[in-house]
C-alpha cells in the first residue's frame, strides 16, 4: 500500500549548520510531494512543495530535492536558526485529488 | 488574508458525548480537509470536501464520526458517544482548488476522559 516514512525520527544540529531531512516513498504513481513544519501547538505550516516532473525545487533558505529512481525525498535548509525547530513532516499525492499521505515525522532540534 | 480557523482549540469531554468540531476556511477555497493527528505522529486523512459535497469519506474511522458543509464555507466535524482513544488534535485545511497547496489550520485538541 501507500506509505510515507522518514529515515530518522529526530535530527539535532549547531546553529549555522546546514540540515538535511530525508523522507523515502513507496507510491511510484504519486505526481506531487510536499514538506510541512509544524511547531508545538499550532498546525502544519506549508514550506515548500515539488511535482514528480521535477528534481529540485529552491525557495529562501530551503531546497527539496526528489529522486525518483530510489523514491527518496529531501528537504535541506540552509543556515539553520533556532526558529527551525520544529517536527517536518513529508506528504506524497497519488490520487486525483489533493488526499496527502503523510510520514511520521522528524523532530528538528537547533543547539546555539 | 485570514488564514484557516478552528473552534474550538481545546476541548475536553466525558466518554460517551457528543463533540462538534468547526473549521472556517480561507475565503473562497473550495477545498477543505480535515485530518487526525494523535499525539507523536504523523496526520491520518478522515475527509475531503468538494464544495459541499464530499467525495471521499473514506478516512472516517468509524460511524460515530461525520462532516458535512455548508454554503461551500464552514465545516462541522461531529463525534457521536465519543471514546478515549478519540483523543487527538483534529485539524481542517483548505485549498483553492483540489489540486492546490493545503493550508492547516491550527487544530482542535479533543481530550476525551
Amino acid at each position: 500500500g501507500e506509505s510515507v516514512g522518514l529515515h530518522l525520527p529526530t535530527l539535532s544540529v549547531q546553529e549555522g549548520d546546514n540540515s538535511i531531512i530525508n523522507c523515502a516513498y513507496s507510491n511510484s504513481a504519486s505526481d506531487y510531494f510536499i514538506w510541512y513544519k509544524q511547531e508545538s501547538g499550532k498546525g502544519p505550516q506549508f514550506i515548500i512543495d515539488i511535482r514528480s516532473n521535477m528534481d529540485k525545487r529552491q525557495g529562501q533558505r530551503v531546497t527539496v530535492l526528489l529522486n525518483k529512481t530510489v523514491k527518496h525525498l529531501s528537504l535541506q535548509i540552509a543556515a539553520t536558526q533556532p526558529g527551525d525547530s520544529a517536527v517536518y513532516f513529508c506528504a506524497e499525492r497519488s490520487g486525483g485529488y489533493n488526499k496527502l499521505i503523510f510520514g511520521a515525522g522528524t523532530r528538528l532540534a537547533v543547539h546555539p | 488574508g485570514a488564514g484557516v480557523s478552528q473552534s474550538p482549540s481545546n476541548k475536553v469531554t466525558e466518554k460517551g458525548k457528543d463533540v462538534e468540531l468547526r473549521c472556517d476556511p480561507i475565503s473562497g477555497h473550495t477545498a477543505l480537509y480535515w485530518y487526525r493527528q494523535r499525539l507523536g505522529q504523523g496526520l491520518e486523512f478522515l475527509i475531503y470536501f468538494q464544495g459541499n459535497s464530499a467525495p471521499d469519506k473514506s478516512g472516517l474511522p468509524s460511524d460515530r464520526f461525520s462532516a458535512e458543509r455548508t454554503g461551500e464555507s464552514v465545516s462541522t466535524l461531529t463525534i457521536q458517544r465519543t471514546q478515549q482513544e478519540d483523543s487527538a488534535v483534529y485539524l481542517c485545511a483548505s485549498s483553492l482548488t483540489s489540486r492546490e497547496t493545503q493550508y492547516f489550520g491550527p487544530g482542535t485538541r479533543l481530550l476525551v476522559l
